[in-house]
């Protein structure tokens, strides 16, 4: 069964860092393109970040770039999102999805980043 | 970056009710447009990819159509479990842009 399975959400104080995690399992994550999509409390969502298989190309959006550095240990079966300079309108739910045809197949549970003083 | 508007925004149906959702980019996407399903308190769920496929275990009654910038997710015959919010993304060219949602309710 495949999992996604995300972690290292929590408080912080804007200009702040946090590096989230995830966790795949039931699948061979050097096969599979990964992605960070997020969602504002009530919001819509906003597709964040790729990496490609074997972490040598990304991509992100403009709000993130230079700030934000997706990676990924095929090793470990862990992609990353490392977040620096946070600011308030970082504030959302985190996923964790895997790339499937040009789409998003599975998606994690989420891990929740609170930017604020 | 590639634009996407959904219409309607929200709509009331009942069960049984044929309902269309369109998805609109503003430049042509050929045919790289997915939907997804998603409930309160849920994560997304893929339902349509490359504007037609269906996900592997989505319903029948769950279909889309379309090319380059208008497209449409028909749901024949909604049923209870299908009230939800259902978002269009573009996978043509990153940023990989989302719609704004349209919102399914009961009638």
């Amino acid at each position: 069964e495949v999992q996604l399975v995300e972690s290292g959400g929590g408080l912080v104080q804007p200009g702040g860092s946090l590096r989230l995690s995830c966790a795949a399992s039931g699948f061979t994550l050097s096969d599979h393109y990964m992605h960070w999509v997020r969602q504002a409390p009530g919001k819509g969502l906003v597709w964040v970040s790729r990496i490609n298989s074997d972490g040598s190309s990304a991509n992100y959006v403009d709000s993130v770039r230079g700030r934000f550095t997706i990676s990924r240990d095929n090793a470990k079966n862990t992609l990353y999102l490392q977040m620096n300079s946070l600011r308030a309108e970082d504030t959302a739910l985190y996923y964790c999805t895997r790339g499937y045809r040009a789409s998003h197949d599975y998606w994690g549970q989420g891990t929740l980043v609170t930017v604020s003083s | 970056d590639i634009q996407m508007t959904q219409s309607p925004s929200s709509l009331s149906a009942s069960v049984g009710d044929r309902v269309t959702i369109t998805c609109r980019a503003s430049q042509s996407i050929s045919s790289y447009l997915n939907w997804y399903q998603q409930k309160p308190g849920k994560a997304p769920n893929l339902l349509i990819y490359i504007t037609s496929t269906l996900q592997s275990g989505v319903p029948s009654r769950f279909s889309g159509s379309g090319s380059g910038t208008d497209f449409t997710l028909t749901i024949s015959s909604l049923q209870p479990e299908d009230f939800a919010t259902y978002y269009c993304q573009q996978t043509h060219s990153t940023p990989f842009t989302f719609g704004p949602g349209t919102k399914v309710e009961i009638k």
